[in-house]
């Protein structure tokens, strides 16, 4: 079966740190662009961040640009989202999905992970 | 605020039509084809229904159709069922090498 689990979400205080973790089953995850597509509660869908499959290239939202940092080890099938100097406004689910490169289209998604930023 | 405006709401009754459509620019919208949508029911996680304006992936029910008019972008959902009340967002990657979402729309199914 095809999935993705993430995990390592919970509560934190503002400015601290944490980080996100995505496992991979069921497909060739080191073929495979990467992201991380984030939702507040409420809110709608906010794309956060990319990497390509061998982990060469990378981009950011602004919104998060300097303080998340994305990797992946297709050793472990495994994709992370370091996230540091958090804020309120990073509280969300986070999710990761699988870019389908050819059409441009997140295919795959995992269920998510929550993040909060609070005092 | 997103890039891609979207009603914030649509409603129909079972066996109806609806229309939500998604409008960016010239430069975005009105250039690729590279848009596609995506269905979130209530507390799950996004699901892709069309890719490049109107084509469906395995699996997603014929109702569900794509189009795209200049710079906007329409997902048509025929014979409503109550199981396809949820949110829809539209999607597209930009220039700028970032992805980019609609505000979303949430169908309600009266």
């Amino acid at each position: 079966e095809v999935q993705l689990v993430e995990s390592g979400g919970g509560l934190v205080q503002p400015g601290g740190s944490l980080r996100l973790s995505c496992a991979a089953s069921g497909f060739t995850f080191s073929s495979y662009e990467m992201n991380w597509v984030r939702q507040a509660p409420g809110k709608g869908l906010e794309w956060v961040s990319y990497i390509s499959s061998s982990g060469s290239t990378i981009y950011y939202a602004d919104s998060v640009k300097g303080r998340f940092t994305i990797s992946r080890d297709n050793a472990k099938n495994s994709l992370y989202l370091q996230m540091n100097s958090l804020r309120a406004e990073d509280t969300a689910v986070y999710y990761c999905a699988t870019l389908y490169t050819v059409i441009d289209a997140f295919d795959i998604w995992g269920q998510g992970t929550m993040v909060t930023v609070s005092s | 605020q997103s890039a891609l405006t979207q009603p914030p709401s649509v409603s129909g009754s079972p066996g109806q039509s609806v229309t939500i459509s998604c409008t960016g620019t010239s430069s975005d919208v009105g250039s690729y084809n590279r848009v596609s949508w995506y269905q979130q029911p209530p507390g799950t996680a996004p699901k892709l229904m069309i890719y490049e304006v109107s084509n469906r992936p395995s699996g997603v029910p014929d109702r569900f159709s794509g189009s795209k008019s200049g710079n906007t972008a329409s997902l048509t959902i025929s014979g409503l069922q109550a199981e396809d009340e949820a949110d829809y967002y539209c999607s597209l990657y930009t220039s700028s090498s970032t992805w980019v979402f609609g505000g979303g729309t949430k169908l309600t199914v009266l």
